[in-house]
């Protein structure tokens, strides 16, 4: 049974560029949430996507956007990259957005 | 606006010690989930425990065991007969129950000495 496939593991962008990041949640799973992981810190909610719609965002810009298809996989665009937006980006999956979340181990975003 | 703290940026404890990560929340709801998530080196959140706030009695799995003061707003854990493989990021996690999203604190990093 898979978890959660985050891709790719790691990339290098230049500032002002932008970038796709994916996610497939795990087997059983129809929520997806995004999570930002600056060096050092604690995980920041950016959206959470449920039935292919933005069910809730956290404080982040619209230069912030995702996706949800009907496979429930997701994926995360950044436009506009700034050297802030370096860090490790986590998705997390789960059924309905009940607990029982399951993370993946992230895409790790370097902006130069 | 919900926030949680945890106080120590770095602990360490001797092979088969006992170690306590201390966590705070601050909250005006009564109905949420507080949790904890190791991070390894491989970066994915990995679950180690979980307490729901309306429950008295404190959670444990195997070494692992929770200390929640609700009404202090505190949740602690302690770790038991600490292991090598314990060394990681710990991070504590508040969730309301009507909500979609965690809030993280900013993490503790536990090594273990052998």
């Amino acid at each position: 049974d898979a978890g959660v496939t985050q891709s790719p593991t790691h990339l290098i962008k230049t500032r002002g560029q932008q970038v796709t990041l994916r996610c497939s949640p795990k087997s059983g799973h129809d929520t997806v949430s995004w999570y930002q992981q600056a060096l050092g810190q604690g995980p920041q909610f950016i959206f959470q996507y449920y039935e292919e719609e933005e069910r809730q965002r956290g404080n982040f810009p619209d230069r912030f956007s995702g996706h949800q298809f009907p496979n429930y996989s997701s994926e995360l665009n950044v436009n506009a990259l700034l050297l802030g937006d370096s860090a490790l980006y986590l998705c997390a999956s789960s059924f309905a957005g009940l607990s029982g979340y399951t993370f993946g181990s992230g895409t790790r975003l370097t902006v130069v | 606006a919900q926030t949680v703290t945890q106080s120590q940026p770095e602990m360490s404890v001797q092979e088969a010690e006992t170690v306590t990560l201390s966590c705070t929340y601050d909250t005006s709801e009564s109905d949420y989930y507080l949790f904890w998530y190791k991070q390894p080196p491989s970066r994915q959140m990995i679950l180690v425990i979980r307490q729901e706030a309306y429950k008295q009695q404190n959670a444990t799995e195997n070494r692992f065991s929770v200390n929640f003061q609700k009404a202090a707003k505190s949740f602690s854990l302690k770790i038991s007969d600490s292991q090598l493989g314990d060394a990681a990021m710990y991070f504590c996690a508040y969730k309301w129950n009507y909500g979609q999203n965690f809030v993280f604190g900013p993490g503790t990093r536990l090594s273990v000495l052998p």
